[in-house]
């Protein structure tokens, strides 16, 4: 079955920093990903998508990842965290068999110290 | 573009009443999709179509859930009637066809709904 899974369920970090957050999926063929950042109290919002291509993709707020078709993995990066990016992360697969259908991992929650 | 548009943002009522929750999709976009999301559950995908129509309600947690989308540009999802478990956050997403470059799954603000 198609599935999406986050390492980690809570992360905690001090300011400056090195994020990773791990995501891997299980499904193969045509696969496109996403991470999600959800702030408190706020919506999902997109942080950055992969479709094809160049395997290392840069988001909004000085996010990245970078995926690893051997691994299946997907993971979200950022070299120096603030405050201000505490939130929950998601992990997101789209492909597989069911189209339009994303699979989201259960969420990561990062908390950064000031 | 104003994004996914929801109704009501908040929403309390007492067990039993009838719930109608309301989404309007960004347009052009020909997928929706309904979630839920509570601490325990975490995010959860009720129901989602394309081309209006429903692709998928395998998530409808029981016979009291009920979706429509009479239109490209509006759904509704109502709860009747409603219980205190069903109190959570719905959120609407919708997104152009899955696959391509520019597609992905935008969401809305959400409902905050709690039955008391």
């Amino acid at each position: 079955a198609q599935s999406v899974s986050q390492h980690n369920h809570h992360v905690i970090l001090s300011e400056a920093a090195s994020l990773e957050l791990g995501c891997n999926y299980s499904y193969g063929g045509t696969v496109n990903l996403f991470w999600y950042v959800q702030y408190p109290g706020q919506h999902l919002q997109l942080l950055l998508k992969y479709f094809s291509g160049d395997p290392l993709v840069k988001g909004i707020k000085g996010f990245e990842a970078e995926f690893i078709k051997s691994k299946f993995s997907f993971n979200l990066r950022k070299p120096s965290v603030q405050w201000s990016d505490t939130a929950e992360y998601f992990c997101a697969g789209l492909g597989g068999s069911t189209l339009g259908r994303l699979y989201f991992g259960r969420g990561t929650q990062l908390t950064v110290w000031p | 573009d104003a994004g996914v548009i929801q109704s009501p943002r908040h929403e309390v009522t007492e067990m039993g009443q009838e719930v109608t929750l309301r989404c309007k999709p960004i347009s052009g976009h020909d997928y929706l999709f309904w979630y839920r999301q509570t601490m325990m559950r975490g995010l959860e995908l009720l129901i989602y179509f394309n081309n209006n129509v429903p692709i998928d309600d395998s998530g409808m947690p029981e016979d009291r859930f009920s979706a429509k989308m009479p239109n490209a540009s509006f759904s509704t999802l109502k709860i009747q009637p409603s219980e205190p478990r069903d109190s959570a956050v719905y959120f609407c997403a919708s997104s152009s066809t899955p696959g391509t470059p520019r597609s992905a799954q935008y969401f809305g603000p959400g409902t905050r709904l709690l039955v008391l």
